[in-house]
C-alpha cells in the first residue's frame, strides 16, 4: 500500500462546484502539504500544516481551503471550481528530521 | 525572494551522460533537492545535499553546488531510457521549515 494516498485519482467537475480532494498518510508525519503542478510551472505551494492545530497559506491559496482532520488525513476544497484550477494536485508528508517530502501519486483535476 | 529556474528539456543518447542544470535566489537554503517524476507518477527523491556541501555522489548520480553562482546540477552517467521523466530542483528557503520551493522541471528525454 501506498505511504500517501490521494483520492479520488481523477476528477471532472463543473465550473461553480465544490469539490474536495483527500490525503491519507501511513508515514505517522506531522507536516502534509498540498501542491498543485501545471505545465512549464512545476509545483507550487497551496497550503501546509506543520501539525493538527497548524494550517498556513502557501502561495497560491487564493480559491482553496483545507482541513486538517487528523494527524493522518489532510484534505483540500475548492469552494467555487474554476477552469483556471485544472492542474494536478498533489499531497506530500514530510519529517523534519529527515529533510524529505514524500508524495502521494497525484490527483487529476479538470474543471470544465 | 525565492525563484527557481531550470531549462525545460534535455535530450541525450543512451549511454552519455546527462547534465541537468538549476539556479537558485535564496543563498540561506539550506538544502537542494533533486526529484524525478515519472509519467502518472508522483515525486521521488533522488538525492539532496546540504548547502555546505559542493558535491555529493550516490552511484550514477553526482550533485555539484556552486553556493557562490547559486548553481546546482545534477549529472547521471550512463544515462538509460529508464531515465527518462521529470527531474525537478528544489530547495528549503530559509526559515528551518521543510517547504519545498521547486523549479519548473526538466524533461529528459533517452533515445537509443
Amino acid at each position: 500500500d501506498a505511504d500517501v494516498t490521494q483520492t479520488p485519482r481523477n476528477r471532472i467537475t463543473k465550473t461553480g462546484k465544490r469539490i474536495m480532494l483527500e490525503c491519507s498518510q501511513t508515514k505517522g508525519h506531522d507536516r502534509m502539504y498540498w501542491y498543485r503542478q501545471d505545465p512549464g510551472l512545476g509545483l507550487r505551494l497551496i497550503y501546509y500544516s506543520f501539525d493538527v492545530k497548524d494550517i498556513n497559506k502557501g502561495e497560491i491559496s487564493d480559491g482553496y481551503s483545507v482541513s486538517r482532520q487528523a494527524q493522518a488525513k489532510f484534505s483540500l476544497s475548492l469552494e467555487s471550481a474554476i477552469p483556471n484550477q485544472t492542474a494536478l494536485y498533489f499531497c506530500a508528508t514530510s519529517d523534519p528530521g529527515r529533510n524529505e517530502a514524500f508524495f502521494g501519486q497525484g490527483t487529476r483535476l479538470t474543471v470544465v | 525572494g525565492e525563484d527557481v529556474e531550470q531549462s525545460l528539456f534535455l535530450s541525450v543518447r543512451e549511454g552519455d551522460s546527462s547534465v541537468i542544470n538549476c539556479t537558485y535566489t535564496d543563498s540561506s537554503s539550506t538544502y537542494l533537492y533533486w526529484y524525478k517524476q515519472e509519467p502518472g507518477a508522483g515525486l521521488q527523491l533522488l538525492t539532496y545535499i546540504f548547502s555546505n556541501m559542493d558535491m555529493k555522489q550516490d552511484q550514477r548520480l553526482t550533485v555539484l553546488l556552486n553556493k557562490k553562482d547559486k548553481h546546482l546540477s545534477l549529472r547521471i552517467a550512463d544515462t538509460q531510457t529508464g531515465d527518462s521523466a521529470i527531474y525537478f530542483c528544489a530547495e528549503t528557503p530559509s526559515g528551518g521549515y521543510n517547504k519545498l520551493i521547486f523549479g519548473a522541471g526538466t524533461r529528459l528525454a533517452v533515445h537509443p
